[in-house]
């Protein structure tokens, strides 16, 4: 099964609101609202920061937030911030009982 | 809190094998779902396989065969076996659960070499 499809990268500057996007199929994110995305920063272990599609862990902050259309999932990072700059990745579940990652995006604080 | 650790990594020759252990702490193990996940050097993430509570296993395809997963619930601890390792298994692994926070720990680094 081919990852989820992330962008290589994206930037912005601080303040502004970002949006990541996570494309997959009718067999992983268009079938489960199983969705979670991470952010890992260099040499740091990944964190979660939404499940479930749209719920954030605590003490997530609410400036990060995700949803879903059909098979495409995002992410969105508004009030964007230096120490946001890090790789973003989601997952989903899928119809064959396994997990797949999107293979990860790097954002850039201006 | 919820907290996870890896380890048992390490140096292994082409068609080795190892025993990664993940212990778990600051929540009911019993019950709970445990998965591991790999992320080679410079790449990204990579979903090895998964033990629900019920001790039901999946594994990715990519590993299929070559991986157990197994669990102690007495002890609060996952594993992973590893056999006939190959120089692209190289990567640091990790063990995650279900439970929220959904904490990961450092992970612990497995290299196949000779």
């Amino acid at each position: 099964q081919s990852a989820l499809t992330q962008p290589a990268s994206v930037s912005g500057s601080p303040g502004q609101s970002i949006t990541f996007s996570c494309t997959g199929t009718s067999s992983d994110i268009g079938a489960y609202n199983y969705v979670s995305w991470f952010q890992q920063h260099p040499g740091k272990a990944p964190k979660l920061l939404i499940y479930d599609v749209n719920n954030r862990p605590s003490p997530i902050s609410n400036r990060f937030s995700g949803s879903k259309s059909g098979n495409t999932a995002s992410l969105t990072i508004s009030g964007l911030q230096a120490e946001d700059e890090a790789d973003y990745y989601c997952s989903s579940y899928t119809t064959s009982r396994t997990v797949i990652f999107g293979g990860g995006t790097k954002l850039t604080v201006l | 809190d919820v907290q996870l650790a890896e380890s048992g990594g390490g140096l292994v020759q082409p068609g080795g094998s190892l025993k990664l252990s993940c212990a778990a702490s600051g929540f009911t193990f019993s019950g709970s779902n445990m998965n591991w996940v790999r992320q080679a050097p410079g790449k990204g993430l990579e979903w090895v396989g998964r033990i629900t509570g019920t001790y039901a296993t999946e594994y990715a395809v990519s590993m299929k065969g070559r991986v157990t997963i197994s669990r102690d619930d007495s002890r609060s601890m996952a594993y992973l076996e590893l056999n006939s390792l190959k120089t692209e298994d190289t990567a640091l692994y990790y063990c995650t659960t279900d439970i929220l926070p959904r904490p990961w720990g450092q992970g612990t680094l497995v290299t196949v070499s000779s």
